[in-house]
């Protein structure tokens, strides 16, 4: 089955810089990429998605970039903020695709220092 | 619309009991999942439902688990007997019909002594 690694586990950075997490995963079928975030004592919910015909995805501050070829997907946050700590998770769809079904990363616990 | 609505939001019991969790899924969503969210093992799909139907319990863990969707607009999660390794967060999550996002409940958190 679907096996999707994520990484850094942890990543602190300085408030106004860029923070990059990346995340590879197992079967080439994979059509559909969230990413979602959770913070402290909250729901996970979706910031960002892509699907597998998409190579790019911006949304004002984040940005999601595919590669399918190399089977890895990466999440991309410009001039964080403090409330971007949280921990973000990725995730992968395998098929069949109209199931919904979503395979997540272990998560990255992210650190925005003011 | 409310969201997804999970009850008990927090549940303690002891070792051996019967636990149910309740889900009310989105209105007009006909996917559901159930989720455990744990430090050690992270976000793990227990089991989905499509339309009501059980699709894939290959994550559930073991026989004391099970799930049901008795309709559209209900679901529950049952454990039985309880063990302190089920302590967990324990989230439900809908999806509507042609659509991607999944919506996640508020989750309840299990403490098993």
């Amino acid at each position: 089955g679907e096996n999707v690694e994520q990484h850094p586990s942890t990543l602190s950075v300085q408030e106004g810089d860029s923070a990059v997490i990346k995340c590879t995963y197992s079967d080439s079928a994979s059509n559909y990429f969230p990413w979602y975030k959770q913070e402290l004592g909250k729901r996970p919910q979706l910031i960002i998605d892509i699907r597998s015909n998409v190579g790019e995805k911006k949304d004002q501050r984040i940005a999601v970039t595919l590669n399918k070829t190399a089977k890895h997907f990466s999440l991309h946050i410009t001039e964080t903020q403090p409330e971007d700590s949280a921990v973000y998770f990725c995730a992968a769809s395998p098929p069949p695709s109209n199931t919904g079904k979503l395979i997540f990363g272990q998560g990255t616990t992210l650190q925005v220092k003011p | 619309d409310a969201g997804v609505i999970q009850s008990p939001r927090h549940e303690v019991t002891e070792m051996g009991q019967e636990v149910t969790l309740r889900c009310k899924p989105i209105s007009g969503h006909n996917s559901l999942f159930w989720y455990r969210q744990t430090m050690m093992r992270g976000l793990e799909l227990l089991i989905y439902f499509n339309n009501n139907v059980p699709i894939d319990d290959s994550g559930m863990p073991e026989d004391r688990f099970s799930a049901k969707m008795p309709n559209a607009s209900f679901s529950t999660l049952k454990i039985q007997p309880s063990e302190p390794r089920d302590s967990a967060v324990y989230f439900c999550a809908s999806r509507g019909t042609g659509g991607h996002e999944q919506y996640f409940g508020p989750g309840t958190r299990l403490t098993v002594t």
